[in-house]
C-alpha cells in the first residue's frame, strides 16, 4: 500500500510563473490537507479538501493560490506568478474520513519549491 | 489563540540521556495532542498522541506528560538514540485543522 506520494520533489521556478504541486493519497483516503513549511519554521496550514470539496481553505493565500482534488486524479495546489516568498516545502497529508485528527494523519515527502 | 509554543529550539543530548521538549497552547478547544517526528528530506510522522483527559502516555522510550490547568504538554525521549536525531513537532486539533508548534531539531551524540 503506497504511501502519500507527491510530485516533483523539487521544482524550480522563476518569478512570475505558474507552480503547480501534486498529490496522491494514500489508497482508500478521500480527504486531503496541504501544509507550507518556511525553513526553521513549523508547519502550516493552508487547505483541507474532500473529493470535489473544499472543506476549509482558511489557511491559503487569497490570491495566487489554489487547490483542487478532483474525483479523478491527484489533488492540486497551483501557485500562479509566483514570488520568491512562496519557496519552501509544501506537504501533503491524507486521511480516511472527515476530520478524522483522531487517527493518524499520513504525511508524503514533501515538494520543495525554489523560486529564483 | 491557535498557536502552539515550542522549546528549545535546538537540544543536544548525549546517547543514553533523557529528552525533553516542551509545548503550550492558548486554545482550549484543543482535544488531541499529538507529536511528530520528521527526518531531512521526509514528511512528518505520527510519533505518539494524547487527549486531555489522560495525563500521561507511554509507547516504548516515549512519553507524552499533559497538563490540562497549565495547558502544556511535553515529550520525554528516555534512553535517547542517535537515531532519535530528527526535528520534533508538537500539535493540536481543533475540528479539522492540525496546528503544529515550530519544531525542536535534536541531536543525539553517541
Amino acid at each position: 500500500n503506497a504511501g502519500v506520494m507527491q510530485n516533483p520533489r523539487h521544482l524550480v521556478r522563476r518569478r512570475g510563473q505558474e507552480a503547480r504541486l501534486r498529490c496522491s493519497p494514500m489508497k482508500g483516503h478521500s480527504h486531503v490537507y496541504w501544509y507550507r513549511q518556511l525553513p526553521e519554521e513549523g508547519l502550516k496550514f493552508m487547505v483541507y479538501l474532500q473529493k470535489e470539496n473544499i472543506i476549509d481553505e482558511s489557511g491559503m493565500p487569497k490570491e495566487r493560490f489554489s487547490a483542487e482534488f478532483p474525483k479523478e486524479g491527484p489533488s492540486i495546489l497551483r501557485i500562479q506568478q509566483v514570488v520568491r516568498g512562496d519557496s519552501a516545502a509544501y506537504f501533503c497529508a491524507s486521511s480516511p474520513r472527515q476530520g478524522a485528527m483522531n487517527e493518524k494523519l499520513f504525511f508524503g515527502s514533501g515538494t520543495q519549491l525554489s523560486v529564483l | 489563540q491557535q498557536q502552539v509554543k515550542q522549546s528549545p529550539q535546538s537540544l543536544i543530548v548525549q546517547k543514553g540521556g533523557i529528552s525533553i521538549i516542551n509545548c503550550a497552547y492558548e486554545n482550549t478547544a484543543f482535544d488531541y495532542f499529538p507529536w511528530y517526528q520528521q527526518f531531512p528530506g521526509k514528511g512528518p510522522a505520527l510519533l505518539i498522541a494524547i487527549r486531555p483527559d489522560v495525563s500521561e502516555k507511554k509507547e516504548g522510550r516515549f512519553t507524552i506528560s499533559f497538563n490540562k490547568s497549565a495547558k502544556q504538554f511535553s515529550l520525554h525521549i528516555m534512553d535517547s538514540q542517535p537515531g532519535d536525531s530528527a526535528t520534533y513537532f508538537c500539535a493540536a486539533t481543533s475540528g479539522s485543522r492540525l496546528t503544529f508548534g515550530e519544531g525542536t531539531q535534536l541531536t543525539v551524540n553517541p
